[in-house]
């Protein structure tokens, strides 16, 4: 099928500690891949993408690699801050539809 | 620039009502997507628009309707409100092909049906 799979939440951290969030994804071929961030009471916004295998999006500290292998792209950050509490979502591209497929979202709450 | 720029950003309706919602994209983009944003379903896609032409639509009744201007700004309808129907609703531009480039969204409409 067609799916975006990612790590229920939510997920608290200790400020400064190592975040991974896991993604994987289903798909024929090799779609882009993309990770979007939602802060209260706003839209998405696209953190970082990926377009082609072992590619690596990076921004603000955030990172993932495009592994065709295990079909997947987490998220990391070596030092969260309190201001990266959000929810965090994966997701691909559908080329032959026009659009993009997301994931059902990971909460993130940092504390102080 | 400008972003992408949605209003109303709230809303209250009664059951059985019709609602317009309108999407103003990022000067240039001519790729408009809709979607439904609800804590049960999920981000889920409702149309997209490419120059005045729907490319794409999802799953969704036929209550559920979009259009595209020369301007490319954007307008979806939602008649006869159901109370399942509220929802954050997200606009979505990009500039040419959204599932490679990626979106950037607007802040949504917030749709209550009551």
């Amino acid at each position: 099928g067609n799916s975006v799979t990612q790590m229920e939440g939510p997920v608290t951290l200790s400020e400064e500690a190592f975040l991974t969030i896991n993604c994987t994804y289903t798909a024929t071929g090799y779609p882009s891949l993309f990770w979007y961030v939602q802060y209260p009471g706003e839209g998405l916004q696209l953190l970082l993408k990926a377009t082609k295998a072992d590619d690596k999006g990076s921004n603000k500290g955030f990172e993932a690699t495009y592994r065709k292998e295990t079909t997947s792209f987490h998220l990391e950050k070596g030092s969260v801050q309190v201001s990266d509490s959000a929810v965090y979502f994966c997701a691909r591209g559908y080329s032959s539809a026009s659009k993009i497929i997301f994931g059902s979202g990971t909460r993130l709450s940092i504390r102080p | 620039k400008a972003g992408v720029t949605q209003t109303p950003r709230y809303l209250i309706k009664t059951r059985g009502q019709q609602v317009t919602l309108s999407c103003s994209p990022i000067s240039g983009h001519r790729s408009v997507s809709w979607y439904q944003q609800t804590p049960g379903q999920g981000l889920q896609f409702l149309f997209e628009y490419f120059s005045e032409t729907q490319r794409n639509k999802g799953n969704f009744p036929g209550r559920f309707s979009g259009r595209q201007f020369s301007n490319s700004r954007s307008e979806m309808n939602v008649s006869t409100l159901e109370l399942g129907d509220s929802a954050l609703y997200l606009c979505a531009s990009s500039l040419e092909d959204p599932e490679t480039g990626g979106y950037t969204f607007g802040s949504g409409t917030r749709l209550t049906v009551v």
